[in-house]
């Protein structure tokens, strides 16, 4: 079955700097890559997500790329600022299956 | 923006009991799911069910089990509770997943936290 490895686990930066979370995937028939936040005592929710028919999708400060030759894919956050400090969750769908989820990065982000 | 939504949101009980957790979605979706949260934050799928399917993760015990009223509804039942049973289920839904077909995207509920002791 598919397994999703994220890192790193948790991720620090200074407000302004940009974040990289990384995550790699192990089977090639997943086709659908979404990113879910999930802030302290709340549900997960989707910021953006990617399908296999393009390599980068981007919606203001937020972008994720993807390589599918290499099974990786990668969320950028720019201009971070304290209300991006949640924990992000990466996963892999294949379209017959629910998503399989990294085990997820905890952002904080310090002014 | 309570698309889907859960109760109870906190659920406080004794091992050995039985408990169920209540979903429902009316965003039209076709496919309903439960998560399981645990201390670390991981998300894992437990079942998805759709009206012609029941897909169940081999990994969950069989005193987990699905049961769908109707397409809005998926509650979760839950046999002889455990302390291991603690954690945050989640449920979410989705339009229908065909085979083969790109997937739709997964909207959550809020949670409920369970806690057996």
């Amino acid at each position: 079955g598919e397994n999703v490895e994220q890192h790193p686990s948790t991720l620090s930066v200074q407000e302004g700097d940009s974040a990289v979370i990384k995550c790699t995937y192990s089977d090639s028939a997943s086709n659908y890559f979404p990113w879910y936040k999930q802030e302290l005592g709340k549900r997960p929710q989707l910021i953006i997500d990617i399908r296999s028919n393009v390599g980068e999708k981007k919606d203001q400060r937020i972008a994720v790329t993807l390589n599918k030759t290499a099974k990786h894919f990668s969320l950028h956050i720019t201009e971070t600022q304290p209300e991006d400090s949640a924990v992000y969750f990466c996963a892999a769908g294949d379209g017959g299956t629910a998503l399989i989820f990294g085990k997820g990065t905890t952002l904080s982000v310090s002014s | 923006d309570t698309a889907v939504s859960q109760t109870p949101k906190y659920l406080v009980t004794q091992m050995g009991n039985d408990k169920s957790i209540k979903c429902e979605q009316n965003l039209g979706h076709d496919t309903m799911y439960w998560y399981k949260q645990d201390s670390k934050k991981f998300l894992k799928i437990m079942f998805s069910y759709n009206n012609k399917e029941l897909i169940i993760n081999e990994t969950v015990p069989n005193r987990f089990s699905p049961k769908s009223p109707d397409k809005a509804h998926l509650n979760l039942h839950i046999n002889s509770l455990e302390l291991g049973d603690s954690a945050v289920y989640f449920c979410a839904s989705s339009q229908d997943v065909a085979t083969g077909y790109l997937q739709e995207t997964q909207y959550f509920g809020p949670g409920t936290r369970l806690l057996v002791l």
